[in-house]
């Protein structure tokens, strides 16, 4: 059974810096990983797809990296802005759409 | 295009109501998936549905629950005799199909209140 944890529970910086938030998961045989953005009382926006066979993704300032043989993916933020405050979850798909969760990381992004 | 379509946005349902959440996928996506967010906790698969099929339903309570996705229409997340552990955010998502490599496409989500 796959299982999904994201380290930190919750992150306070200050606005500039760069920070990385980790997602592991148990199963290295998956089909891809996603990065997903969750603002308090909304719905999902997805950040960043890695396919299996990628090593990373980048949209601006975000940088997602992937090592299925170590079970872990990475999600650098440069330079982080208030704006970035929310909760970031990491969702690993080892079928067809069928997702597993972590609990998410809570950042909060200091003026 | 639109995207991903649900309603009701929040929902109040005294013990013992029933239920109903609706999802309209995006625009040519046949792949639809309903997750659960309990408070403070991440995202839980329920089920996978194809228009008129249950693909995947290992992740849907025993009891109470049941989904569809009719030829036509939207798909329907039903609760019957809710109680107040039923309180939570469902998200549907959708996708083209139900390929590994494919996004899949989350809704605004569905806040249920049990009181």
């Amino acid at each position: 059974k796959q299982e999904v944890t994201q380290i930190p529970a919750a992150l306070s910086v200050p606005e500039g810096e760069n920070l990385v938030l980790n997602c592991s998961f148990t199963d290295s045989a998956i089909y891809n990983l996603q990065w997903f953005r969750q603002d308090p009382g909304k719905g999902l926006t997805s950040l960043l797809l890695i396919q299996s066979s990628q090593r990373e993704q980048t949209s601006g300032r975000l940088n997602a990296s992937l090592d299925k043989s170590s079970g872990r993916s990475t999600l650098y933020i440069a330079a982080s802005q208030p704006g970035d405050s929310a909760t970031y979850l990491c969702a690993v798909n080892t079928n067809a759409g069928k997702s597993t969760f972590g609990d998410g990381t809570t950042l909060t992004v200091k003026p | 295009n639109a995207g991903v379509m649900q309603n009701p946005r929040h929902l109040v349902r005294r013990r013992g109501q029933e239920a109903r959440l609706r999802c309209s996928p995006m625009k040519g996506h046949s792949h639809v998936y309903w997750y659960r967010q309990l408070p403070e906790e991440g995202l839980k698969f329920m089920v996978y549905l194809q228009k008129e099929n249950i693909i995947d339903e290992s992740g849907m309570p025993k009891e109470r629950f049941s989904a569809e996705f009719p030829k036509e229409g939207p798909s329907i997340l039903r609760i019957q005799q809710v109680v107040r552990g039923d309180s939570a955010a469902y998200f549907c998502a959708s996708s083209p199909n139900g390929g590994s490599g494919n996004t899949i496409y989350f809704g605004e989500g569905s806040w249920l209140t049990v009181v």
